[in-house]
């Protein structure tokens, strides 16, 4: 079975582009979460879809970022401006609803740096 | 607000010495608890979870509601065992979303 795959690997970008992350969860699964590890700091929750909605938005930074999962699918994540402080690793994770505990697989993560 | 604290940010042993990582949370709640691992190179996997009371790979974690704590113990290290460890919690139902904490280096010496 192919696991959560995430779309580029690394992306060197400058201050003021425009980037866009792309996840593939696994086959069949509702859940998809995007998640960003900055730097010295603890991994933090972005957001949640299940299926194509978005379930719960409340880790998104800010209004420069936009994440989608048209047809409950893959999911891209827009960073548009990037800002230097964008710079670190974007997990997307995905899960099944699994009656009372979900387990959430992880992507190998995009690394992102903002020059 | 949910909170996952673990104090430590390295451990080194020697293998065959017992572990014990620490975790303490804050959540109004019951929470689900997890501890997540990350070998060099590989991706971030579930080790165990509280409610199925595992032992994966000799790690064992024990849920104490009266001190809000999640420690993950495996009384004789291995090498292999060398990684980053993440403990983690969730609400129930839709509330799904990890809490991690900052996480911990463990290091095991040959």
């Amino acid at each position: 079975e192919a696991g959560v795959t995430q779309f580029p690997s690394h992306s060197v970008i400058e201050k003021g582009q425009t980037v866009t992350l792309r996840c593939d969860p696994i086959s069949g699964h509702d859940n998809l979460y995007w998640y960003r590890r900055v730097m010295g700091k603890e991994i933090k929750f972005l957001l949640h879809f299940v299926k194509e909605s978005k379930q719960d938005e409340s880790g998104m930074p800010n209004n420069r970022f936009l994440a989608e999962r048209t047809g409950g699918t893959y999911s891209t994540l827009k960073v548009q401006p990037a800002e230097l402080e964008d710079s670190g690793v974007y997990f997307c994770a995905s899960s099944q609803v699994a009656g009372y505990s979900y387990e959430q697989y992880f992507g190998p993560g995009t690394r992102l740096t903002v020059t | 607000a949910q909170r996952v604290t673990q104090p430590e940010k390295l451990l080194s042993v020697f293998k065959g010495a017992p572990v014990e990582l620490k975790c303490n949370y804050s959540y109004s709640g019951s929470p689900e608890l997890f501890w997540y691992v990350q070998y060099s190179r590989q991706r971030l996997q579930l080790l165990l979870r509280h409610i199925s009371r595992e032992s994966i790979k000799g790690f064992t974690a024990d849920l104490n509601k009266g001190e809000t704590s999640f420690h993950l113990k495996k009384p004789f290290a291995q090498e292999e065992d060398s990684a980053m460890y993440y403990c983690a919690l969730s609400g129930r139902g839709a509330n799904s979303k990890l809490t991690f904490g900052k996480g911990i280096t463990l290091s095991v010496r040959p």
